[in-house]
């Protein structure tokens, strides 16, 4: 069973396009992540959700928009896609309440966006 | 601004030839470092977290270690298998995301 699961795995889209990446986690996780991994491995946050409410959104262009129908579920909107956004995008959930993550975070496998 | 930096970038190593990994963090009020192994086209797995100075913690050929300054990740008798990209990370008193570092990639050869 698949912990922290998110789709697609690879996307590959033009300059100008809007995608989603959609991630689903069935640990009961309180606290959701969306982290950027560019190509120097950096692993950066994006956002964070605690119980669908925003608790870390940091310095991304309003572009991007992160979405939580329930606790389990945090989905990432990107509108106008620009070459800069190719990266690796990781859904991360961890069970600690204020999201610290002082437990340990249960990452995806990753959503490669390639922007041509 | 909370920093976390990893040394060696790149590490080979022979099968069962020992080494260690470096994780440098400035943080303020540290209130975890963790450790983290990433498989290419793989989301990183969890491997330890560390709360406090003097703090040891095991698993197989893997040791981390904790000072107030840096993290040590020692590798015993690795073997193929332990390849892979290791990630340090650290919470600070006043952050609620963790940092990381950029990584040490690992190569064990047969």
């Amino acid at each position: 069973d698949t912990a922290v699961s998110q789709t697609p795995k690879y996307l590959v889209t033009q300059m100008g396009n809007d995608k989603s990446i959609k991630c689903e986690q069935n640990l009961g996780h309180d606290t959701m992540y969306w982290y950027k991994q560019d190509s120097k491995k950096f692993l950066k946050i994006m956002f964070s959700y605690n119980n669908k409410e925003l608790i870390i959104n940091e310095t991304v262009p309003n572009r991007f928009s992160p979405k939580s129908p329930d606790k389990a579920h945090l989905n990432l909107h990107i509108n106008s896609l620009e070459l800069g956004d190719s990266a690796v995008y990781f859904c991360a959930s961890s069970h600690d309440r204020m999201g610290s993550g002082l437990y340990g975070y249960t990452f995806g496998s990753g959503t490669r966006l390639t922007v041509v | 601004e909370d920093q976390v930096t990893q040394s060696p970038e790149a590490l080979r190593l022979q099968e069962g030839e020992s080494s260690s990994l470096n994780c440098s963090y400035t943080v303020s009020g540290l209130r975890g470092l963790f450790w983290y192994r990433q498989d290419p086209g793989k989301g990183p797995e969890f491997l330890f977290t560390l709360y406090s100075a003097g703090e040891e913690k095991e698993k197989e050929r893997l040791k981390a270690t904790l000072t107030k300054k840096e993290s040590f990740l020692h590798i015993t008798a690795p073997k193929p298998e332990d390849s892979a990209t290791y990630l340090c990370a650290a919470r600070s008193g006043s952050a609620r995301q963790l940092t990381f570092g950029s990584g040490t990639q690992l190569t064990v050869l047969p």
